[in-house]
């Protein structure tokens, strides 16, 4: 099926610096998420992007967390500044936008903070 | 709001049987999709099929089909002819055709034996 590319595998980072997790969606889909997943468990909804604009966030995407696709490069999650509960597996998806279609996801991003 | 209820934790079957898994939803919308994903041990996960609420065919994809029981708001998983690598995590989600925010289930682990 389609793929979606996400960038590092793995990141460590230290508690309060900045981390910015990459996802590479497929070539001809417009609408972007991003999902939390902690040990395994529920994939937890962050954030949908369409437009250059957030459409639905969750009580998760706190405030020190953002997104942006600039000039149709790689769709970012940025966490400024990281806490210790930011560790999980993030996942980006994508999908062509119509309410049916499918959301194809990423391999993951595992984030460890330290 | 969107809500999806997996009850199953964890379900052993032997190779070449036929297991179900369940999951119910709730929603307010009249129009909604309902999806099944499976999660490996590496953590890869991926779309296996999709139910259209408006649709009264039960989909069929390869050995997956849905059970999808509209008055009840059910809609499991039928997984024929068993493989040890069906062996996964697998999790229902489901969309309102209002808005592009997709929701998962807690999801069910499936251990095929040999």
């Amino acid at each position: 099926g389609p793929k979606v590319l996400q960038i590092p595998s793995h990141q460590i980072i230290d508690m309060g610096q900045m981390v910015t997790l990459n996802c590479d969606p497929v070539s001809n889909h417009l609408y972007f998420y991003w999902y939390k997943q902690i040990l395994g468990q529920q994939m937890e909804f962050l954030v949908n992007f369409y437009n250059g604009k957030v459409m639905e966030k969750s009580k998760l995407f706190k405030d020190q967390f953002s997104v942006e696709r600039p000039d149709g490069s790689y769709f970012t999650l940025k966490i400024q500044p990281t806490a210790l509960e930011d560790s999980a597996v993030y996942f980006c998806a994508s999908s062509t936008g119509h309410s049916q279609n499918t959301l194809y996801f990423g391999a993951g991003t595992r984030l460890s903070v330290l | 709001a969107q809500k999806v209820t997996q009850t199953q934790t964890s379900i052993s079957v032997m190779e070449k049987t036929t297991v179900t898994m369940d999951c119910v939803y709730e929603t307010q919308d009249s129009s909604y999709f309902l999806f099944w994903y499976k999660q490996t041990a590496s953590g890869e996960i991926v779309f296996l099929i999709r139910q259209d609420s408006y649709k009264k065919e039960n989909a069929t994809v390869g050995h997956y089909s849905l059970n999808f029981q509209k008055p009840k708001s059910s809609i499991g998983l039928i997984i024929t002819a068993t493989q040890i690598e069906d062996s996964a995590v697998y999790f229902c989600a489901m969309r309102d055709s209002n808005t592009n925010k997709v929701v998962f289930g807690t999801g069910t682990r499936l251990q095929v034996l040999p």
